[in-house]
C-alpha cells in the first residue's frame, strides 16, 4: 500500500457548493497530480506540480484548481460544483525521477446533484 | 486520441486459464508501465518495462515489448478470481520526462 491519502472518500454534495478534495502523501514525493475518470474509462490528467509553489493544468480542461504550499499536500478545489463534475478523483505522486512509477491514493467519488 | 489503448477492452476466464492484455501506443517512449485498478480504488503499479528491454517478468507477470510495432503485452499466468480488475498501461510522452499517459483499461474477470 502507498502512503498517499485522498479525503473524503466519498462526497455528495449539491450544485453550487465549494468543496475540497484532500490529498496528503508522506512519501516525500515532489511530483503530484491529479487525474478524473469516469467509470470504466481511461484517466485525464486534470492537475500536476513539480513541487512546492509550482502547479500546471494537464490535458483535460477543468474547472477546478489545486495549490501546492507544501510538499505533502496537494488540495483540489471546485469552487462552484455542478453535475458535470460527477465523476471520480484520483491523486497520485511519484519520485523526482524520469516517468517513474506514480503511487495512487484510493480515489474520491464525487457525486453533484 | 489517447496515447495508449488497451486491447480487448474486456476479457473473462476461467480460474487456472492465462490472461493475456495489448497495449499499443502512438509515439516514442522512454518506458510503459502496467497498473491495476480495484472496482472503485486507486491504481497500483505492477511493472515497468523500459524501451531498451523486450520481455521482463515478475511474479505470475509477464510483459513483452515491441518498438518496432509499438506495442506491449501482458500475461497473467494461472490466473486466480483475484486478479479480477481493470488493467492499464501507460506510457511516457515522447520528449516529456515527467507524465504518463493512460490508456482506457482492459477489465478482466475471473471466474471462480
Amino acid at each position: 500500500e502507498a502512503d498517499i491519502y485522498q479525503t473524503p472518500r466519498y462526497l455528495v454534495i449539491g450544485t453550487g457548493k465549494k468543496i475540497t478534495l484532500e490529498c496528503s502523501q508522506t512519501m516525500g514525493h515532489d511530483k503530484m497530480y491529479w487525474y478524473q475518470q469516469d467509470p470504466g474509462m481511461e484517466l485525464h490528467l486534470i492537475h500536476y506540480s513539480y513541487g512546492v509553489n509550482s502547479t500546471e493544468k494537464g490535458d483535460l480542461s477543468s474547472e477546478s484548481t489545486v495549490s501546492r504550499i507544501r510538499t505533502e499536500h496537494f488540495p483540489l478545489t471546485l469552487e462552484s460544483a455542478r453535475p458535470s463534475h460527477t465523476s471520480q478523483y484520483l491523486c497520485a505522486s511519484s519520485p523526482n525521477r524520469v516517468q517513474e512509477t506514480q503511487y495512487f491514493g484510493p480515489g474520491t467519488r464525487l457525486l453533484v446533484l | 486520441s489517447q496515447q495508449g489503448e488497451e486491447d480487448p477492452q474486456a476479457l473473462s476466464i476461467q480460474e487456472g486459464e492465462n490472461a493475456t492484455m495489448n497495449c499499443s501506443y502512438k509515439t516514442s517512449i522512454n518506458n510503459l508501465q502496467w497498473y491495476r485498478q480495484n472496482s472503485g480504488r486507486g491504481l497500483v503499479h505492477l511493472i515497468l518495462i523500459r524501451s531498451n528491454e523486450r520481455e521482463k517478468h515478475s511474479g505470475r507477470l509477464r510483459v513483452t515489448l515491441d518498438t518496432s510495432k509499438k506495442s506491449s503485452s501482458l500475461l497473467i499466468t494461472a490466473s486466480r478470481a483475484a486478479d479480477t480488475a481493470s488493467y492499464f498501461c501507460a506510457t511516457g510522452r515522447g520528449g516529456s520526462a515527467r507524465q504518463l499517459t493512460f490508456g482506457s483499461g482492459t477489465q478482466l474477470t475471473v471466474l471462480p
